[in-house]
């Protein structure tokens, strides 16, 4: 079972623009991390925010988390054709075994 | 690139068959966990080796075993496949010290029939 799901499935935007991807999940964690995958191949690390922390940034990437609500944001600010990927987020319950959600799949438009 | 290397990185194997996937880590990095993703999911857990003893498990059944070698090689074995095994391997390796951070391989693409 996954831990984690994002919102939306797919987003589409133009180049330039922002995009604002969710995670839900529902136990306690240590750790949330946010990934991008390419075309079905590797996961590249992108930002991890821990449990004490409310927000993070990242060059364009700024992430937020309230664990109040089991919920993590992720915005990719002034999108590029290179940012069209999967974006997952992870949980990490301090085991260090990744719970992934199913994706956000985001199409950056030229 | 994270220095996590798969091979091989496409396999086509019939029901029944047992294959064997292999992943090289970053020297340094003891603990290596093994994650299968299916067509349109998000990576599940398989199992994780930390100093070449397993280190726990996701839901999957014994015949979803693995190796971990000295030399940060690893492997993952998988018996009498089922057409359901058919997914992206991915194995992902962490620094000692900082297991927070995990670096993922390529993946193998491994297909079923």
């Amino acid at each position: 079972s996954q831990q984690g799901e994002e919102d939306p499935q797919a987003l589409s935007i133009q180049e330039g623009e922002n995009a604002t991807m969710n995670c839900s999940y529902k136990t306690s964690i240590n750790n949330l991390q946010w990934y991008r995958q390419n075309s079905g191949r590797g996961l590249v690390h992108l930002i991890l925010i821990r449990s004490n922390e409310r927000e993070k940034h990242s060059g364009r990437l700024r992430v937020t988390l309230d664990t109040s609500k089991k919920s993590s944001s992720l915005l990719i600010t002034a999108s590029r054709a290179a940012d069209t990927a999967s974006y997952f987020c992870a949980t990490d319950s301090n085991d260090y075994k990744l719970s992934f959600g199913a994706g956000t799949t985001v199409t950056v438009r030229a | 690139e994270t220095g996590v290397t798969q091979s091989p990185t496409h396999l086509i194997k019939t029901r029944g068959q047992q294959v064997t996937l292999r992943c090289s880590s970053q020297s340094g990095h003891n603990t290596v966990s093994w994650y299968q993703q299916a067509l349109g999911q998000g990576p599940q857990f398989i199992f994780q080796y930390y100093r070449e003893e397993e280190n726990g498990r996701g839901n999957f059944p014994p015949r979803f075993s693995g190796l971990q070698f000295p030399n940060y090689s690893s492997e993952l074995n998988v018996n009498a496949l089922e057409l359901d095994d058919s997914a992206l391997y991915l194995c992902a390796s962490s620094l000692v010290g900082d297991q927070e951070t995990q670096y993922f391989g390529p993946g193998t693409r491994l297909l079923v029939l």
